[in-house]
Order: C-alpha cells, then structure tokens, then sequence
C-alpha cells in the first residue's frame, strides 16, 4: 500500500511565477490536509479538504493561495504570483475519515524555493 | 485557535543522560501526538496519546499525557546519537486538522 505521495518534491520558482503542488492521499483516503513548514518553525495548518470540497481553510492566507481535491486526480495546492516569504516545505497528510480516532499520515513534502 | 508550546526548543545532551520535553496546549483535546523529524524528511510518528493518564513506551522514549493540566511529556532515558532529530508534539483541532507544537530540537553528544 503506497503511502502519500507528494510532487514535486523540490521547486524552484521565480518571485511572480506559480507554484503547483500535488499530493495524492493513501488509498482509500478521501481527506487531505496541507501544512507549511518554516524553516526553523513547525507545521502550520492550511487547508483542509474532502472530495470536491473545501471544510476548513482557516489556516490558508487570504490571497494568492488556493487548494483543490477533486473527484478524480490528486489535491493541488496552487500559490499564485510567488514571493520569497513562500519559500518553505508544504507536507500534505490523508486519514481515512473525519471525526474518528485516525492518524493522519504524511508525505514526504515539497520543498518549494523562490528566488 | 488552540495554542501549542514546547520547551525546550534547542537541548543538547550527553548520551547516557536522561531529559523531558515539554508540550502544553490551550484548550481541550481528546488526541495527542508526538512525531521526530530528521532534517530535510517528512515526520515520523512515534506516539499517539488518547486519554487522560495514557502513558506509551517505545526503546528509550516514553510519552504521557495529563488532559487536565493540558500537558504531555516526551521523556528521553539514557540518550543515544541516533536520537538527535527535531520533536514535535501534535494536538487534535475539531475538525481532525492538527496544531503542532515549535518543535525541540535534540542533539545528543557523544
């Protein structure tokens, strides 16, 4: 049974440009959830989706960022017109259901770069 | 939003020596979990703590949590090099999405 997958897993991106991250959760997983990681910090909640919807985007900052699960293909989550300030790790983690005693399980993350 | 501290944020043990970290977060959860991050990976899970009073044992690691003080403890026995990583404990929001603690980053001396 895979794991998360997460790609890529290093991108460099120009300041203005896009950046698209993938996560594909474990099989049988329908919910994902993306997390930033500061250098020296720990992970930050962003984004919080099921199939075709998005139930909590609480920790997602308010413009130029957005995030997608659909039915088919892997969740993206899309970082538009990049600053230097993005530059960090985003690990995407699934778990099987909500509301349960569940461990979420993580990717190995996408270290994303911006020069 | 729920608040989570550890402490200390940087230790630097001898190996052979015993040490707590410190993980206090705001308001109630029913999960607690703990993870080790070498750098540049993704995290490990090492323990996850369900109720009040729970205690998990795994090699030279011990993990415990107190639901009312809102405090779990990561205690490290007879430390080794291979031990030195980055710990973070992880608390349980309401909607399954999980706040972590800043993280304590061990180095263990020969």
């Amino acid at each position: 049974n895979a794991g998360v997958m997460q790609n890529p897993r290093h991108l460099v991106r120009r300041r203005g440009q896009e950046a698209r991250l993938r996560c594909s959760p474990m099989k049988g997983h329908s919910h994902v959830y993306w997390y930033r990681q500061l250098p020296e910090e720990g992970l930050k909640f962003m984004v919080y989706l099921q199939k075709e919807n998005i139930i909590d985007e609480s920790g997602m900052p308010k413009e130029r960022f957005s995030a997608e699960f659909p039915k088919e293909g892997p969740s993206i989550l899309r970082i538009q017109q990049v600053v230097r300030g993005d530059s960090a790790a985003y690990f995407c983690a699934s778990s099987p259901r909500s509301g349960r005693v569940d461990e979420q399980y993580f990717g190995p993350g996408t270290r994303l770069t911006v020069t | 939003e729920l608040k989570v501290e550890q402490n200390p944020l940087f230790l630097s043990m001898q190996e052979g020596k015993n040490y707590t970290i410190y993980c206090n977060y705001s308001t109630t959860s029913d999960r607690l979990y703990w993870y080790r991050q070498d750098p540049g990976k993704s995290l490990e899970s090492l323990f996850v703590l369900l109720s009040n009073g729970a205690v998990k044992q795994e090699g030279r690691l011990m993990a415990s949590l107190d639901t009312k003080a809102r405090l779990s403890t990561l205690h490290i026995t007879a430390a080794v090099h291979d031990l030195s990583a980055t710990y973070f404990c992880a608390v349980v929001g309401q909607r399954n999405q999980f706040y972590f603690g800043t993280g304590t980053s061990l180095t263990v001396i020969p």
